[in-house]
């Protein structure tokens, strides 16, 4: 079946500007994750949506990231006001979370390039 | 709270000898732990997962990791490398009420003719 999608796959902006990544998780999923990694950081968690659960947003590295999930299916990440250090691959993930089945799967990820 | 350390940044073998790349873990309680591995420009594939069950965890390509409590290690092994098997490997635990992977810095293996 198909996997978990994202894009755009690269994203080159200028620093100062927003940008939105878009995630489309495994149908039926109810877990989304966001992760990003970069080369400083290795890989981090940012944001996690499970079901009509407020979102648990701990990761999340400055009031410029934000996150939202609509219809509990498709997600958007949008960085505002980019700066350098945010150049970083976003990964995103979904999971069932039924019974014991907690295994997230990752999509392709989409590079982000801040000039 | 939990955490990873991969105890190798970079691990080169020989094509058709052992692989082996160690973790160790640090929990609380008894912990999930996973191995990812991420071929050059693709994305995180899951190779095995240890879940309380039976602490030798069999995955995919011939891999396997055995749980050790009394080490807090989980190292990933496997007999014979292939140059397929090039790429790197994150271990991982993931956080209580399973919202959070919480990955190792990653060890490279190379593979060598």
């Amino acid at each position: 079946g198909a996997g978990v999608s994202q894009s755009p796959s690269n994203k080159v902006t200028e620093k100062g500007k927003d940008v939105e990544l878009r995630c489309d998780p495994i149908s039926g999923h109810t877990a989304l994750y966001w992760y990003r990694q970069s080369l400083g950081q290795g890989l981090e968690f940012l944001i996690y949506f499970q079901g009509n659960s407020a979102p648990d947003k701990s990761g999340l590295p400055s009031d410029r990231f934000s996150a939202e999930r609509t219809g509990g299916s498709v997600s958007t990440l949008t960085i505002q006001r980019t700066q350098q250090e945010d150049s970083a691959v976003y990964l995103c993930a979904s999971s069932p979370l039924i019974g014991d089945d907690y295994e997230q799967y990752f999509g392709p990820g989409t590079r982000l390039t801040v000039t | 709270a939990q955490s990873v350390t991969q105890l190798d940044s970079h691990v080169s073998v020989s094509e058709g000898t052992p692989v082996l790349l160690r973790c160790n873990y640090s929990s609380s309680y008894s912990p999930s732990l996973f191995w990812y591995v991420q071929h050059p420009n693709k994305g995180l594939q899951l190779l095995l997962k240890y879940t309380s069950a039976a602490t030798l965890v069999k995955g995919i390509n011939g891999f396997e990791a055995e749980f050790k409590k009394s080490e807090t290690s989980f190292h990933l092994t496997k007999p014979s490398a292939h140059m397929s098997d090039a790429a790197e490997y994150f271990c991982v635990v993931i956080s209580g009420g399973y919202n959070k992977l919480i990955f190792g810095a990653g060890t490279r293996l190379a593979v060598h003719p």
